[in-house]
């Protein structure tokens, strides 16, 4: 159980566009979901989180209005990447939190190359 | 706030021999949690193993063990018997208030034949 999937795995957009991310909690309702980014070799880094039905909270130095995450249900979250640019190709992993758990389960990771 | 300490960058291991991965962390809660997270290179964050704060007795998961000294804030990951699929990047981290997770910076594991 706890499965969390991610959508797209993997996506290419130029620079100037938006692009969304989906994270689905599959088989349980996440009332807390993080958003990590992660660079090659580096370890995983919190940018938002997000409680359904609220709005995101967001760590010290990421842009509010450059990554929006809505939060609409107790399964599906998403991140939209908007005016990408080269330096925000990354890779982006989300985690759900079940009810009155404490514990995180991730999804697969959105590879996301901006040109 | 939350800091972790993996002083290990890199590490490797013969096949079926015992290794030991370090982690040390900083948290001003009573009450947290200790985990091990596993990336191999699919990138698929897999929970390794957990230890609540409040447990002395160390926890094990087959061949995954860890050695908690709470006084010293020290949590090392031991694996047994390595094998060829335990290659991957292991992360240390602590979980205290709000379900936030802090993570080290990782120990990259090669395990060869």
């Amino acid at each position: 159980g706890a499965v969390v999937s991610q959508h797209p795995s993997w996506v290419i957009c130029k620079s100037g566009t938006s692009v969304k991310i989906e994270c689905r909690s599959l088989d349980f309702q996440a009332t807390t979901m993080f958003w990590y980014r992660q660079f090659p070799k580096q370890s995983l880094m919190l940018m938002a989180t997000s409680n359904e039905g609220s709005k995101a909270t967001y760590e010290q130095g990421v842009e509010k209005d450059k990554f929006l995450i809505n939060h609409a249900s107790l399964t599906l979250s998403t991140l939209t990447v908007t005016s990408a640019h080269p330096e925000d190709s990354s890779f982006y992993i989300c985690s759900g939190v079940p009810g009155s758990s404490y514990e995180q389960y991730f999804g697969p990771g959105t590879r996301l190359t901006v040109t | 706030a939350q800091t972790v300490t993996q002083s290990q960058p890199e590490m490797s291991v013969q096949e079926a021999e015992t290794v030991t991965l370090s982690c040390t962390y900083d948290t001003s809660e009573s009450n947290y949690y200790l985990f091990w997270y596993k990336q191999p290179p699919s990138r698929q964050m897999i929970l390794v193993i957990r230890q609540e704060a409040y447990k002395q007795q160390n926890a094990t998961e087959n061949r995954f063990s860890v050695n908690f000294q709470k006084a010293a804030k020290s949590f090392s990951l031991k694996i047994s018997d390595s094998q060829l699929g335990d290659t991957a990047m292991y992360f240390c981290a602590v979980l205290a208030s709000g379900s936030r997770l802090t993570f080290g910076e990782g120990t990259q594991l090669t395990v060869n034949p």
